[in-house]
Formats: structure tokens, C-alpha cells, sequence
């Protein structure tokens, strides 16, 4: 019964590549949301999507930020041109509906820690 | 904008000892408040709070809302070196996609 499983764990770019992240969600789960955390700073929302949709990309920054969730495969969280900022851990967390819905709490995966030489 | 703030930010006890964190927010049509535990690496959900005055306990943690005065506290009694982790607060607003809102945590350490 695995649950939310992010890769790469730890991946490091140096500045002006991309990076790709990856998130599956827990089965059975449709929605999937991903967040940033910076040191000694709480989760800040970037974006949530259902499969084949962008529900709601209020946190995401408007360039060189997108994010996809494929009908098959994993969610992707993509970062072009990356910049000594965007280093910071995202985390992708899944529900079996939208949080409102059931009112069920998000459940988290491990975090991909970002390095931007 | 909605708001989320943890204190105390840090806290250093020594194990036995009983810890009391709090959460204070300002959200617009206020839906639901939760705690999680961050270890090193996934939060990790503890309580959702919904309705003032009802505690909700899970061993030696326990949490309560106040809706009237719009803070939560989550206390932790007879701690364990186990017990050291970040601790986040969120809040979830009514409509829209209920997204929640965090605060930046209460990092807690426990000392043999």
C-alpha cells in the first residue's frame, strides 16, 4: 500500500537547466498538489491539478514554472532555465478527491530536495 | 489573504516535559484546521480540527479549537526524544479548491 512516492529524492542542476520532478499519487488517488518549502519556512502552495487538468496554479510562479498530470504516469513539476532560488524541497501531496470534498487531509511524499550549483 | 501564525517558532524541553504550541490564523470562511508532523521528510497528518471546544486526542497528543478567538493548540504531554520535529498548522478555507494554508512551523526538540 505505497503511498505518495516523489523522485528523484535529491537532484542537483546547475543553474540554466531544467528539472523535472516527479510525483505518483497514493492509489486510488486523483489529485495531486505540489509545494515548496524553504528552510524554517512553512509549505507554500504552488499548484493542483487533476488528472489532465490545472485546477488551481495561484502559487506557481508565471514563468519557467509548469506542471502536468498526465492521464497515464506520474505528475510533473517542471523548472526551465533554474536560478540559485529555486533550490528548496517540493513536496507533492494526493487526496481521493478535492480536500473539500470528502474533508480529508492531504496525504505527503517525501520531498525532492532541489540544488541549484 | 489568509494567515497562519505558529509560536513559539523553536522549543528545547527535556523528555517527561509537557509542550503546548499554538496556531493562530485569520482565514476567510474558515473550514477546517490541521496539524501535521514533519520529520525529516514527509508531513505527516495528526489531527483536523472542524468544530470549537472538541478535543481531539491521539495518545499523548491532543489538540482543541477556538473559533471564537481563531487559534488551535496542539499539546504534547510526557515528550519523547521521538516527539522532535517540526510541527505545521494549516488552515482550509470554505470554497474555491481548499487549498490550505500553513504556518511556518514550531521546531521542536527533545532532550534525553
Amino acid at each position: 500500500n505505497a503511498g505518495v512516492m516523489q523522485n528523484p529524492r535529491h537532484l542537483v542542476r546547475r543553474r540554466g537547466q531544467e528539472a523535472r520532478l516527479r510525483c505518483s499519487p497514493m492509489k486510488g488517488h486523483s489529485h495531486v498538489y505540489w509545494y515548496r518549502q524553504l528552510p524554517e519556512e512553512g509549505l507554500k502552495f504552488m499548484v493542483y491539478l487533476q488528472k489532465e487538468n490545472i485546477i488551481d496554479e495561484s502559487g506557481m510562479p508565471k514563468e519557467r514554472f509548469s506542471a502536468e498530470f498526465p492521464k497515464e504516469g506520474p505528475s510533473i513539476l517542471r523548472i526551465q532555465q533554474v536560478v540559485r532560488g529555486d533550490s528548496a524541497a517540493y513536496f507533492c501531496a494526493s487526496s481521493p478527491q478535492g480536500v473539500g470534498v470528502l474533508n480529508q487531509p492531504q496525504h505527503f511524499g517525501d520531498g525532492t530536495r532541489l540544488s541549484i550549483l | 489573504e489568509d494567515k497562519v501564525v505558529q509560536s513559539p517558532l523553536s522549543l528545547v524541553v527535556h523528555e517527561g516535559d509537557t509542550v503546548t504550541l499554538n496556531c493562530s490564523y485569520e482565514v476567510t470562511n474558515f473550514r477546517s484546521l490541521l496539524w501535521y508532523k514533519q520529520e525529516k521528510k514527509a508531513p505527516t497528518f495528526l489531527f483536523m480540527l472542524t468544530s470549537s471546544g472538541i478535543e481531539k486526542k491521539s495518545g499523548r497528543l491532543s489538540s482543541i479549537l477556538d473559533k471564537k478567538e481563531l487559534f488551535s493548540i496542539l499539546n504534547i504531554t510526557a515528550t519523547q526524544t521521538g516527539d522532535s520535529a517540526v510541527y505545521l498548522c494549516a488552515v482550509e478555507r470554505s470554497g474555491g479548491s481548499y487549498i490550505p494554508t500553513f504556518g511556518r512551523g514550531t521546531s521542536l526538540i527533545v532532550h534525553p
